[in-house]
């Protein structure tokens, strides 16, 4: 498709479970960013990715939480050992380079609802 | 840290009635500010932008003036239509280079009826 595309759109789990989150990004975008929001809070930046360059992982919450994404494909974000507090919205996003957040250039999937029991 | 208050939803209105949801900054130097909408069933998209003081940026018919002395970038329309219904996030990116982080609001949730 034409936008960013997430899976799946809606996940259960059980709390202690690991899960992987999938972004497919717009095509041609090198820059590729994960943002969460919980319930009642505005979205928080979490990772982004620049091309081949080292990722600014410094929205991460806890060493639980990791991304990869290899050149400018997809990208996935793993969550281990699962919390009832890592329920959320993961939303993705991506732009042709990272100075589409200063310009409003980004493309944001619909998410993954993430529910931890 | 930098941050973003807009004001608590649920907004309710009725077709052709004016909206303003209010949106405050705490940043250092000048950041660049936005407007996104998420429409049901949809990603965020870009509304409108500013990017320094007195600028007003405008988009299918919502308009916010980037105001420095008042640290506010408030949104307003002067007749919603039903298709305005969305989740509003007022957000900020800071000025200088390195700064690739979006701080958003917790977002408005505006609803408006027939």
């Amino acid at each position: 498709g034409a936008g960013v595309s997430q899976s799946p759109s809606n996940k259960v789990t059980e709390k202690g479970k690991d899960v992987e989150l999938r972004c497919d990004p717009i095509s041609g975008h090198t820059a590729l960013y994960w943002y969460r929001q919980r319930l009642g809070q505005g979205l928080e930046f979490l990772i982004y990715f620049q091309g081949n360059s080292a990722p600014d992982k410094s929205g991460l919450p806890s060493d639980r939480f990791s991304a990869e994404r290899t050149g400018e494909s997809v990208s996935t974000l793993t969550i281990q050992r699962t919390q009832q507090e890592d329920s959320a919205v993961y939303l993705c996003a991506s732009s042709l380079s990272l100075a589409g957040v200063g310009t409003g250039e980004l493309f944001f999937g619909e998410g993954s609802r993430l529910t931890v029991l | 840290g930098d941050s973003v208050t807009q004001m608590e939803g649920p907004v309710t209105l009725s077709e052709e009635a004016c909206l303003t949801i209010n949106c405050t900054y705490t940043a250092t130097g000048y950041p660049s500010l936005f407007w996104y909408v998420q429409y049901p069933g949809e990603g965020l998209q870009l509304l409108l932008k500013a990017t320094k003081a007195d600028d007003k940026g405008s988009n299918k018919g919502f308009e916010a003036t980037y105001r420095k002395e008042t640290t506010s970038f408030h949104l307003e329309k002067g007749s919603v239509q039903v298709s305005d219904s969305a989740v509003y996030f007022c957000a900020l990116t800071p000025s200088g280079a390195g700064s690739y982080q979006l701080t958003f609001g917790k977002g408005t949730k505006l609803s408006v009826i027939p």
